[in-house]
């Protein structure tokens, strides 16, 4: 069974407005969670992290949020971009620092 | 700067045949991984090595093997490869105790 479940395969949104990909996990010894962008054919890049003793983190247009009680965290892209058109993945570690679950993937489509 | 570089880019391979799938990088991670991407199941991590001698098992170890005889090199091999293993397969590595893990481009592989 995944221990990190993103369960919206896809997502559409108009360029200028935001987008919010969403991510839950299962495991309460995750501490440290990351956010993967992939465009087709190449490997997924990482995007932006935030630990455990956090409940938020922001760098540019982009902001994590975590929901420690609810095993809750979401990603927002503010504005979007169609540049932004890619799958996300959400990771998750901890205990054994140097392993990474992923979830499934959210594919994200920005309309220009 | 070359990261991580996999070979083959990709591979057709007849089943019941014998396939390593190669894994070097420069930046002197102590970490290193192989996940396999599947549609609807994002993600998957095979093995991985914390430290250059060690290897662990992942979510999906059954059918390969890895080794890791010094600190660049993590070979993933396909003793005797069979059609559900067909999938792309990506490297990764990261800092001992560290972020976020940087991905090769992967290895688009077809077991017929």
């Amino acid at each position: 069974d995944q221990q990190v479940k993103q369960n919206s395969p896809s997502l559409s949104v108009q360029e200028g407005r935001i987008s919010i990909l969403n991510c839950d996990y299962t495991n309460s010894m995750f501490d440290y969670f990351l956010w993967y962008k992939k465009y087709p054919a190449e490997g997924p890049t990482f995007l932006i992290s935030i630990s455990s003793i956090k409940d938020k983190n922001e760098d540019g247009r982009f902001t994590v949020f975590l929901n420690k009680s609810a095993k809750h965290l979401s990603l927002h892209i503010v504005p979007s971009q169609p540049g932004d058109s890619a799958v996300y993945f959400c990771a998750a570690s901890g205990g054994n620092f140097n392993k990474f679950y992923f979830g499934s993937g959210t594919k994200l489509n920005v309309k220009p | 700067i070359a990261g991580i570089t996999q070979a083959p880019t990709s591979q057709i391979l007849a089943a019941g045949r014998r396939m390593t799938l190669r894994c070097t990088q420069d930046m002197r991670h102590n970490a290193m991984y192989w996940y396999r991407q599947d549609l609807g199941l994002g993600l998957r991590l095979i093995h991985y090595s914390n430290t250059a001698g060690t290897t662990g098992k992942g979510e999906v170890p059954d059918g390969y093997s890895v080794s890791r005889a010094n600190t660049d090199d993590f070979p993933l091999t396909l003793a005797s490869a069979v059609p559900s293993q067909t999938s792309v397969y990506f490297c990764a590595s990261s800092d001992e105790g560290g972020s976020e893990a940087f991905f090769g481009q992967g290895t688009r592989l077809t077991v017929v």
